[in-house]
């Protein structure tokens, strides 16, 4: 089975730039939920959809947004991207019939120059 | 208060050591508990869920109260490759949404 998948690996951007993040979910899990790491430091919570819906938002300026589609894949977009944004993105999903733990993607890892 | 709120760490330790992460949970409705492992620059995979009676996994031992909101990972005979950031992860409401701990890093001595 197909675990997590994310796209793309790694990304270089210039400051102000847009970027757009995808996260393939295990089949059947229907939450996705995005994280944002900075180089040695803990996971920051960003956002969490389920069933296609914005479920919870952590404390980010509204330049990251996202979605999630029909089959549960899930977009991370930043806008007028900064140096700070430099970071691994992890996208995780969880849920299905058991409903249980969450899973992880590689990661995407983004670095603004 | 933070969801979810470990040990703040890190914990040197040398090898063969036992050492324990405590991880507190806010929301006494929390349902589901589980323990991740994070290796540098790498992304956090599943080391054990937490049972109510508690439970082991080799070295490993997971542990729940619920009176006292709080589970715990007791490491035994610390090995080298033991070192790595432990995240506590909570579940929690009918959307079962998940809160992660900060994480706790381990480094194990020679």
């Amino acid at each position: 089975e197909a675990g997590v998948t994310q796209s793309p690996t790694h990304l270089i951007k210039t400051r102000g730039q847009q970027v757009t993040l995808r996260c393939s979910p295990i089949s059947g899990h229907t939450s996705v939920y995005w994280y944002q790491q900075a180089l040695g430091l803990g996971l920051q919570f960003l956002l969490w959809y389920d069933e296609g819906e914005e479920r919870n938002r952590g404390n980010f300026p509204p330049r990251f947004s996202g979605r999630q589609f029909p089959n549960y894949s899930s977009e991370l977009n930043v806008n007028a991207l900064e140096l700070e944004d430099s970071a691994l993105y992890l996208c995780a999903s969880s849920g299905g019939p058991l409903n249980t733990e969450a899973f992880f993607g590689q990661g995407t890892r983004l670095t603004v120059v | 208060r933070k969801e979810v709120e470990q040990d703040p760490g890190p914990f040197n330790v040398p090898e063969g050591a036992t050492v324990a992460f405590n991880c507190t949970y806010s929301n006494s409705a929390s349902q589901s508990f589980f323990w991740y492992r994070q290796d540098c620059r790498k992304e956090p995979k599943l080391l054990m869920s937490v049972y109510s009676s508690g439970n082991e996994d080799g070295r490993f031992t997971a542990q729940l109260n619920r009176a006292s909101q709080y589970i715990s990972l007791l490491i035994r005979d610390s090995k080298l490759s033991d070192s790595a950031t432990y995240l506590c992860v909570v579940i929690t409401g009918s959307a079962r949404q998940l809160t992660f701990g900060s994480g706790t890093q381990l480094t194990v001595l020679p």
